[in-house]
């Protein structure tokens, strides 16, 4: 079963402005990643976050974890055409002994030039 | 920064032959490599970890006997899709976990269709 969930699935925004994507997952995790996919290419990891930290940034891009309510949230600020794409959370969390990444159903954004 | 290459970028084969797909950490060593299947606009799907040196432990409803992986060295895993058929057309992606580190690194995907 897939343990992230993205929303919004879709999102529609003109060049310049911000775009926010949410992700809510179930069980504990060791740390939360945001990774973006081009239209049939493979996945660029963006950031990482760990289940110790609340907020991270990254040129435009700024994470934020929330623990207790299961939720993480990725903004892009100034948004780009380029931006284009499909965005994805994976969460991290250990069974066994082994990490099992498990992904959500991703946002797709569009970015209006 | 780290790379991971797939071999082939995509493939159109016949209905039941076996196709065996490669990823590599080019300038890292990789313990554990997944393999994930991707329909059109939907997410990753796990389909089975890879371990070096010990069998890969698949997902539930992946078949093992279908989808062989091999994990020969701390730089390769192969996944052989055996007696392929239509259903299997998909995008089949790999990513390596770099040791030491909480990152995957993706592979660029490969495309499988199976006429």
């Amino acid at each position: 079963s897939q343990q992230g969930e993205e929303d919004p699935q879709a999102l529609s925004i003109q060049e310049g402005e911000n775009a926010t994507m949410n992700c809510s997952y179930k069980t504990s995790i060791n740390n939360l990643q945001w990774y973006r996919q081009n239209s049939g290419r493979g996945l660029v990891h963006l950031i990482l976050i760990r289940s110790n930290e609340r907020e991270k940034h990254s040129g435009r891009l700024r994470v934020t974890l929330d623990t207790s309510k299961k939720s993480s949230s990725l903004l892009i600020t100034a948004s780009r055409a380029a931006d284009t794409a499909s965005y994805f959370c994976a969460t991290d969390s250990t069974s066994g002994g082994s990490y099992i990444p498990t992904f959500g159903r991703g946002t797709s954004l569009i970015v209006h030039p | 920064g780290a790379v991971v290459s797939q071999h082939p970028s995509w493939v159109i084969c016949k209905s039941g032959t076996s196709v065996k797909i490669e990823c590599r950490s080019l300038d890292f060593q990789a313990t554990t490599m997944f393999w994930y299947r991707q329909f059109p606009k939907q997410s990753l799907m796990l389909m089975a970890t890879s371990n070096e040196g010990s069998k890969a432990t698949y997902e539930q409803g992946v078949e093992k006997d279908k989808f062989l992986i091999n994990h020969a060295s701390l730089t390769l895993s192969t996944l052989t899709v055996t007696s392929a058929h239509p259903e299997d057309s998909s995008f089949y992606i790999c990513s390596a976990r770099r040791q030491a580190t909480d990152t995957q690194y993706f592979g660029p995907g490969t495309r499988l269709t199976v006429l």
